[in-house]
């Protein structure tokens, strides 16, 4: 079985700081992980991914995650947010051997200007 | 390129009916999944197809079906509709070969049963 926790509902920051969305995983074998942002009435927009090698990865929009297999984590961060990035993101996890996405329960995200 | 493109987009249904919602994926794309978006429950996983088979599917009762054709664009249908079928449903679609899972959405169809 997988799972996916983002142990914060929501994520305040100011535009400019830093932004960081945590995300922790459970999977039997080697996992495929994933960010996604969804708009207000939107589908869900694919970020970036982690499939192997540097275990830093960087995404769309200034975004990156980082994959931590000891800690069983993939952090989201962008290192200066914007009042655009306000929306809500999924951490998503799947086994190589397998064809579904299980998703965390999702971070809201709100940039204060 | 066009994306996922799902139809309808907005529904309104009563307790009892069926609906079938309808999902075209990218061109070239042969793998579609279905989701349930709920407040409650998030993000659920339905089902996967993959060259009209279906490979893999959620814990769902029997009430939630699909089925894919040969152009690989799908449909799901809900029979009896209960209340708490009311939800987004999203569609993605996924390249077919090395495949590594990155799956691009469709905007979803939200069905609202009365």
């Amino acid at each position: 079985a997988q799972s996916v926790a983002q142990p914060e509902d929501q994520v305040n920051v100011a535009e400019g700081n830093p932004l960081t969305v945590k995300c922790t995983y459970s999977v039997s074998g080697n996992p495929y992980l994933f960010w996604y942002v969804q708009y207000p009435n939107r589908g869900l927009q694919f970020l970036l991914k982690y499939i192997t090698g540097d275990n830093l990865v960087k995404g769309s929009y200034g975004f990156e995650a980082e994959f931590n297999k000891s800690q069983t984590s993939f952090h989201l961060k962008k290192p200066s947010a914007l009042v655009s990035d306000s929306a809500l993101y999924f951490c998503a996890v799947r086994d190589r051997n397998d064809y579904k996405l299980s998703f965390g329960a999702g971070t809201t995200v709100t940039v204060r200007a | 390129k066009a994306g996922v493109t799902q139809t309808p987009r907005y529904l309104i249904k009563t307790r009892g009916q069926q609906v079938t919602l309808s999902c075209s994926p990218i061109s070239g794309h042969r793998s579609v999944s279905w989701y349930q978006q709920t407040p409650g429950q998030g993000l659920q996983f339905l089902f996967e197809y993959f060259s009209e088979t279906q490979r893999n599917k959620g814990n769902f009762p029997g009430r939630f079906s699909g089925r894919q054709f040969s152009n690989s664009r799908s449909e799901m249908n809900v029979s009896t509709l209960e209340l708490g079928d009311s939800a987004l449903y999203l569609c993605a679609s996924s390249r077919p070969t090395g495949d590594t899972g990155e799956l691009f959405f469709g905007e979803g169809s939200r069905l609202t049963v009365l």
